[in-house]
């Protein structure tokens, strides 16, 4: 089965540009969230979807949205992009609403680049 | 709300040493544990995870933590480390009440030295 997959796995933007980023769950998982990881820095958690709607925001602002599609996959947009978005962006699915739900799986990330 | 400390930004550690990554949490609800391992450049997979029972488990590559209520501790552990256990640790928790939301720490790199 493949795993949590993100695209693009690179992206280099400029400043005041908006960035989506894409990401489709484990077959049959419904819940998806986001993450921020800055260099040196543990994964921040932006957003959690689940059967398409919003079930937790972290401390982050107004430019950073998400959303879920029918078919479980994600995408998180920023708009209007500081230097300081510049990190790697982590995607996670997991079986949330099953009778256990016990693992979050992680994909490879999108490294995002703001010059 | 939870959070977690990890006590080292960095460990240092001779090849076939016994290596301790320590990590404290802190939540007024009953939590799942976790340790997650970052290789370079890659993303996070799962080493193991503390959910309820034995309050020590272990993952299939040697380490092993254990769950201390008492001292909200979930120090990571491994007798005999390897040049290939080189990577960044992660201490992680979330709330056992079905929310899916992980609280990470800062990481540990862990250094292997020849």
């Amino acid at each position: 089965d493949a795993g949590v997959t993100q695209s693009p796995t690179h992206l280099i933007k400029t400043r005041g540009q908006q960035v989506t980023l894409r990401c489709s769950p484990i077959s049959g998982h419904k819940s998806v969230s986001w993450y921020q990881q800055v260099l040196g820095q543990g994964p921040q958690f932006i957003f959690q979807y689940y059967e398409k709607e919003e079930r937790g925001r972290g401390n982050f602002p107004d430019r950073f949205s998400a959303r879920q599609f029918p078919n479980y996959s994600s995408e998180l947009n920023v708009n209007a992009l500081l230097l300081g978005d510049s990190a790697l962006y982590l995607c996670a699915s997991s079986n949330l609403g099953m009778v256990i739900n016990t693992e979050a799986f992680f994909g490879q990330g999108t490294r995002l680049t703001v010059v | 709300a939870q959070s977690v400390t990890q006590l080292d930004s960095q460990v240092p550690v001779f090849e076939e040493a016994p290596v301790e990554l320590r990590c404290n949490y802190s939540s007024s609800v009953s939590v799942y544990l976790f340790w997650y391992v970052q290789y370079p450049n890659q993303g996070l997979q799962l080493l193991l995870k503390y959910l309820s029972g034995s309050t020590l488990v272990e993952s299939i590559n040697g380490f092993e933590a254990e769950f201390n209520k008492s001292q909200t501790s979930f120090h990571l552990r491994k007798p005999s480390v390897h040049i290939s256990d080189t990577a960044e640790y992660f201490c992680a928790v979330s709330d056992a009440l079905g929310d899916d939301k992980i609280i990470f720490g800062k990481g540990t790199r862990l250094h292997i030295l020849p």
